[in-house]
C-alpha cells in the first residue's frame, strides 16, 4: 500500500529564502510521485511530476524536487521565496493498479512566507 | 482546453438531506475522480469512474454514490447527510493509462448543518 509522510505541517520562510518542503512516500512498487499547490478557496494544481527517468524534476513557478530512492523521498525546494508562493502544499504518490492510478495525498505543509 | 468544472461552488444542506454535485471533466479526459478534503487535511480519495463504472474505491460507506456519463462528466450524490461530511469536495480528471497527473476542479464548498 502507498503512502505519503508531510514533515511539518507549517513551513515558515522570509521572502527572498530558500524553501524547502518535505516529502516521504511508502510505495510497494516504483512510484510516480507530485506536488500539488492549492491557494485559498482553490483546487489543487500540478506543480511538478516524478514518472521516470531524470531524478531532478523541474516544475512551475520556480519549484522543484528531488527524487531519492534510497531515502525514499521527494522534497520540494525553490532558491527563492516570493509572496506568491504562500500557499498548501501537497505530495502526492501513485502506483499503478488494475490499469488505474489513483494517488494518495499527504496532509498537506502550510507555506507561510514573511515579508 | 477546457479545465475541469465543479458546480455548484458552495451549498448548505441540513443533516440527513441528499446532496448531487456535478464536475465536468478536462476535454480529452476518461477518467473522474473525487476526493473529499475536510479543513486543515489533505484530499482523501472516494471513487473513481472510468467508461462509466465504478474502478476504485476509498474508504467511504454506500451512501457515497457516483455516475460518469457518456460525455465523461460525472456525478457525485451523498445520502443522509452528517455533520462530518462538510467539507471540499474535489473533482479530477485524468487520462487512463497515463499517469500524468490529474486536473482538479475548484471544488464544491459543502456545509452540513
Amino acid at each position: 500500500a502507498q503512502s505519503v509522510t508531510q514533515l511539518g505541517s507549517h513551513v515558515s520562510v522570509s521572502e527572498g529564502a530558500l524553501v524547502l518542503l518535505r516529502c516521504n512516500y511508502s510505495s510497494s512498487v516504483p512510484p510516480y510521485l507530485f506536488w500539488y499547490v492549492q491557494y485559498p478557496n482553490q483546487g489543487l494544481q500540478l506543480l511538478l511530476k516524478y514518472t521516470t527517468g531524470a531524478t531532478l524534476v523541474k516544475g512551475i513557478n520556480g519549484f522543484e524536487a528531488e527524487f531519492k530512492k534510497s531515502e525514499t523521498s521527494f522534497h520540494l525546494t525553490k532558491p527563492s521565496a516570493h509572496m506568491s508562493d504562500a500557499a498548501e502544499y501537497f505530495c502526492a504518490v501513485s502506483e499503478e493498479e488494475g490499469g488505474s492510478y489513483i494517488p494518495t495525498f499527504g496532509r498537506g505543509t502550510s507555506l507561510i512566507v514573511h515579508p | 482546453e477546457t479545465g475541469v468544472t465543479q458546480s455548484p461552488t458552495h451549498l448548505i444542506k441540513t443533516r440527513g438531506q441528499q446532496v448531487t454535485l456535478r464536475c465536468s471533466s478536462q476535454s480529452g479526459h476518461n477518467t473522474v475522480s473525487w476526493y473529499q478534503q475536510a479543513l486543515g487535511q489533505g484530499p482523501q480519495f472516494i471513487f473513481q469512474y472510468y467508461r462509466e463504472e465504478e474502478n476504485g474505491r476509498g474508504n467511504f460507506p454506500p451512501r457515497f454514490s457516483g455516475l460518469q456519463f457518456p460525455n465523461y462528466s460525472s456525478e457525485l450524490n451523498v445520502n443522509a447527510l452528517e455533520l462530518d461530511d462538510s467539507a471540499l469536495y474535489l473533482c479530477a480528471s485524468s487520462l487512463a493509462s497515463r499517469n500524468y497527473g490529474y486536473t482538479f476542479g475548484s471544488g464544491t464548498r459543502l456545509t452540513v448543518v
